[in-house]
């Protein structure tokens, strides 16, 4: 499985846009990306997915790269509830397997 | 829709000790996944059932931990005995099925000390 790579820690400022990098320089034509991100003492939640082209939702917008080695999650007006660890994640094509890494702890300001 | 239900939400134990956790997943999820998140670390998955069956156990440490998912939907872990090292938070979560479409529905988890 492709593996990922990002930042530890990154602060925003209380409505700006936060934009969290992820390298996946290893990834395979059929793999999606995933982002889930994990409030303290909470289970992790879903955010958004995608393959090739660019997606937005109601929560965040994903970059992806024309090479797709890396991405971008997009959170555009952040808020002091947005403060968690947000997890990259490239997804098996086989099995439906997810796999974590360590993550980027976002912390808003305010 | 109610979401996916663990208990207990808090255990301790002592060392060699035998523990079980609980998941119930959102109805009509085949898919269901133990993860282990140890303080400071992403979730580490442990196992996968498609209904009742395994799918991937490959990180599971067999030696003292087992999971069963009778008739395809609860899904309980086991250790015994347990160790130390096996302190952390265990997840549950359960996805619908196949695709790309159909997301990880993760449920609180149970946070287990062991003395």
């Amino acid at each position: 499985d492709a593996k990922t790579t990002q930042p530890p820690s990154m602060d925003c400022a209380e409505g700006r846009a936060a934009n969290l990098p992820c390298n996946h320089s290893t990834i395979s034509g059929n793999e999606y990306v995933y982002w889930y991100r994990q409030i303290h003492s909470q289970g992790p939640q879903y955010i958004i997915h995608g393959l090739k082209n660019n997606e937005t939702n109601e929560m965040a917008s994903l970059i992806i790269t024309e090479d797709r080695k890396s991405s971008t999650l997009i959170l555009p007006h952040a808020t002091l509830r947005d403060t968690a660890v947000y997890y990259c994640i490239v997804k098996s094509n086989t099995g439906n397997q997810f796999y974590f890494g360590t993550g980027t702890s976002l912390t808003v300001i305010p | 829709e109610a979401g996916v239900a663990q208990s207990p939400r808090y255990k301790i134990i002592e060392k060699r000790q035998s523990v079980a956790f609980w998941c119930n997943p959102i109805s009509g999820h085949a898919t269901l996944y133990w993860y282990q998140q140890i303080l400071g670390q992403g979730p580490k998955l442990l196992i996968q059932f498609q209904n009742n069956g395994v799918v991937d156990d490959s990180q599971l440490p067999k030696d003292r931990f087992s999971a069963e998912r009778l008739k395809g939907v609860d899904s309980t872990l086991k250790i015994q005995p347990a160790k130390l090292e096996d302190s952390a938070v265990y997840l549950c979560a359960s996805r619908a099925g196949g695709g790309s479409y159909n997301e990880q529905f993760f449920g609180p988890g149970t946070r287990l000390t062991v003395l």
